[in-house]
């Protein structure tokens, strides 16, 4: 079963931290994405990665970054916390199988900004 | 831009009922749909994909129909159990890496 994992399920920062949500897959993906979640908004891409050291803007990429260093791990990068972060933040990595890309989430990571 | 609309935010039926959840998409023509459950707190998870050329898919208790003229899927459960409630996510995708989504339905099933 492809396995993607997040550093944490719930993280409470203060406005103004820098923040790391890590992300890894344990089944050689090429393609990595960073979701948030909101009530009403649905999922929406904030920034994916198609290969090592590759990024490309998602949907709503300010006041985020992203760095890709190995495959297996992808990682959302928040300069400076605001409270219109605090989100469920959601990873997931792609494979192509019967005729789509179908991706694979994490459990996601709830990020209260204070 | 493209638009997802997911039918009435919440649904709820009677056990051993099929359920019907409809998605329309407007602005582009996607090669493959596909389906996701999210259960609360979690991510979503891949349920069933059907593409273009294919009118109707069937696994285990689920259906999807995709309709290209259109522009939607439905997505049936039949004999349905309190176990099938959750929000379900459409997903029209193409080929390429960007993938949009639905805001989802949620279903609660009523024992």
């Amino acid at each position: 079963d492809v396995k993607v994992t997040q550093s944490s399920r719930y993280l409470v920062k203060r406005t103004g931290e820098k923040v790391f949500l890590e992300c890894v897959q344990d089944m050689d993906h090429e393609n990595m994405f960073w979701y948030r979640q909101d009530p009403g908004l649905g999922l929406r891409l904030i920034y994916f990665s198609y290969d090592v050291k590759m990024k490309e803007k998602g949907d709503i990429p300010e006041g985020y970054s992203v760095s890709r260093e190995k495959k297996e791990r992808f990682s959302l990068i928040l300069e400076s916390a605001s409270t219109n972060q605090t989100s469920m933040y959601l990873c997931a990595s792609s494979s192509y199988i019967a005729g789509g890309e179908t991706q694979y989430f994490g459990p996601g990571t709830r990020l209260l900004v204070l | 831009s493209q638009k997802i609309e997911q039918n009435s935010e919440a649904l709820n039926i009677q056990e051993g009922k099929t359920a019907t959840l409809t998605c329309n998409y407007t602005n582009y023509s996607p090669a493959y749909l596909q389906w996701y459950r999210q259960d609360p707190g979690r991510g979503p998870v891949f349920l069933i994909l059907i593409r273009e050329n294919e009118k109707e898919k069937r696994k285990e208790r689920l259906k999807v129909t995709f309709d290209t003229t259109l522009k939607q899927s439905l997505f049936h459960i039949t004999a349905s159990q309190p176990a099938d409630s959750a929000t379900y996510l459409c997903a029209p995708s193409n080929t390429g890496n960007q993938f949009y989504f639905g805001t989802g339905t949620s279903l609660t099933v009523i024992p």
